[in-house]
């Protein structure tokens, strides 16, 4: 397995703001997943990060909205921007491990958009 | 396109008894299958898997699930539920290799509440 942290693991923020959520692991991996969960609803995958190449966006989520960063094996960031309440969901990254068929997921970053 | 379907939104149950958190998936392609389980207020856990072999797969706290390909479905058992083993469960699926690699699909969650 894997130790993954976030930063901030939570925050409230005003509409037209953004937000940038860091994901630390304790490992290098290539594979690096970011999802939503909105409030009483399942995991969306927003976007693939995987190091040295673009991040692929799933279907409903653009780079505009929630650009990322992998710098390198161990870190990557997603901003959500321009943010309104409908943005209000805890944000979870995830790292693929065993050849990417294992995700193993961070803490979490509920955020609040009021 | 993958999609999962958890039965059931929410389970009710006393404790030692045993239970049964239903999950069926679609997909053209081979698949692997996970459960995870979120605890109150906790972060998500892999539970068990399926990747190959053996279709039943058991996880270090009493939990199987098996594997039934021709009925697309990974049902999770615990033959008794302790107080401890309240949380939300997820089913989730990947496609086994092509464009889609290490990719999940959730479904909506099942929330097991075990009352003593």
């Amino acid at each position: 397995s894997a130790v993954i942290s976030q930063k901030p693991s939570r925050d409230i923020c005003q509409r037209g703001t953004s937000l940038t959520i860091q994901c630390q692991v304790d490992s290098q991996v290539t594979m690096m997943f970011w999802y939503r969960q909105q409030p009483g609803q399942s995991l969306t995958l927003i976007a693939t990060a995987n190091q040295g190449s673009e991040a692929t966006y799933e279907s409903g989520f653009v780079i505009d909205k929630f650009p990322i960063s992998r710098p390198n094996l161990t870190f990557s960031t997603l901003t959500v921007s321009n943010m309104s309440p409908e943005d209000s969901s805890i944000y979870l990254c995830s790292v693929g491990l065993a050849g990417g068929y294992e995700q193993y997921f961070g803490p979490g970053t509920r955020l609040t958009v009021t | 396109a993958q999609s999962v379907t958890q039965l059931d939104s929410q389970v009710p149950v006393f404790e030692e008894a045993p239970v049964e958190l239903r999950c069926n998936y679609s997909s053209s392609v081979s698949v692997y299958l996970f459960w995870y389980v979120q605890y109150p207020n906790q972060g998500l856990q892999l539970l068990l898997k399926y990747l190959s072999g053996s279709t039943l797969v058991e996880s270090i706290n009493g939990f199987e699930a098996e594997f039934n390909k021709s009925q697309t479905s990974f049902h999770l058992r615990k033959p008794s539920v302790h107080i401890s083993d309240t949380a939300e469960y997820f089913c989730a699926v990947s496609d086994a290799g092509g464009t889609s690699y290490g990719k999940l699909t959730f479904g909506q969650g099942t929330i097991l509440t075990v009352h003593p």
